[in-house]
């Protein structure tokens, strides 16, 4: 069974940082693109970062450039989101998510991610 | 950065009726990079087409999607009871991905 399970959310005050992790189970990371997207309290989705299969080719949403760091390492088949500088409206709940074709077709259960004093 | 709007905001049907809910890009998308989304409280979302108009595996035949341009439809042609929830669509036609601020549907 496919699974992506992500970790490493929390509670953290402004300015400061955390790291995300996704790990796949059920399938082989390194021959997917893989995306990151998040969704605020009683919000939409909001796409935040995406990854090729060899890291080549990495994109980021204007709201979180030059703050978070997208990462991934095939051979332990995990991804990161390495997220500095964190403000009140990074909180969110975070989603790794794969991509197949032109969806997003497998997707975690999500990180929740509080940015407050 | 390609701006995705969805129409209606809510939708208020019965089960059985008939769906219908529209996306529109701020610049013309190939169809191939256009996706819709379920999404129900307390869940992830669920991919249910790609490519504009290709149904994702073990999605029901009652879930289809058109369009081209900056025009695109989902159309749900019988709702069941498990279709009630919110729909988002999203483009990967550009280096940032967007997505749509959703549509819910809801019962009547």
């Amino acid at each position: 069974e496919v699974q992506l399970v992500e970790s490493g959310g929390g509670l953290v005050k402004p300015g400061g940082s955390l790291r995300l992790s996704c790990a796949a189970s059920g399938f082989t990371l390194i021959t997917y693109s893989m995306n990151w997207v998040r969704q605020a309290p009683g919000k939409g989705l909001e796409w935040v970062s995406s990854i090729s299969t060899g890291s080549n080719y990495i994109h980021y949403a204007d709201s979180v450039k030059g703050r978070f760091t997208i990462s991934r390492d095939n051979a332990k088949n995990s991804l990161y989101l390495q997220m500095n500088s964190l403000r009140a409206e990074d909180t969110a709940v975070y989603y790794c998510a794969s991509v197949a074709g032109s969806g997003l077709d497998h997707w975690g259960q999500g990180t929740l991610v509080t940015v407050s004093s | 950065e390609i701006v995705l709007t969805q129409s209606p905001g809510t939708l208020s049907l019965s089960p059985g009726e008939r769906a219908t809910l529209s996306c529109r890009a701020s610049q013309s998308l190939s169809s191939s990079y256009l996706a819709w989304y379920q999404q129900k409280p307390g869940q992830g979302p669920r991919l249910l087409i790609y490519g504009a108009s290709n149904r994702a595996t073990g999605i029901p035949d009652r879930f289809s999607g058109s369009g081209s341009g900056t025009d695109f439809t989902l159309t749900i042609s019988r709702l069941e009871p498990e279709d009630f929830a919110v729909y988002y669509c999203q483009q990967s036609g550009s280096s940032q991905f967007t997505f749509g601020p959703g549509t819910k549907v809801d019962i009547k």
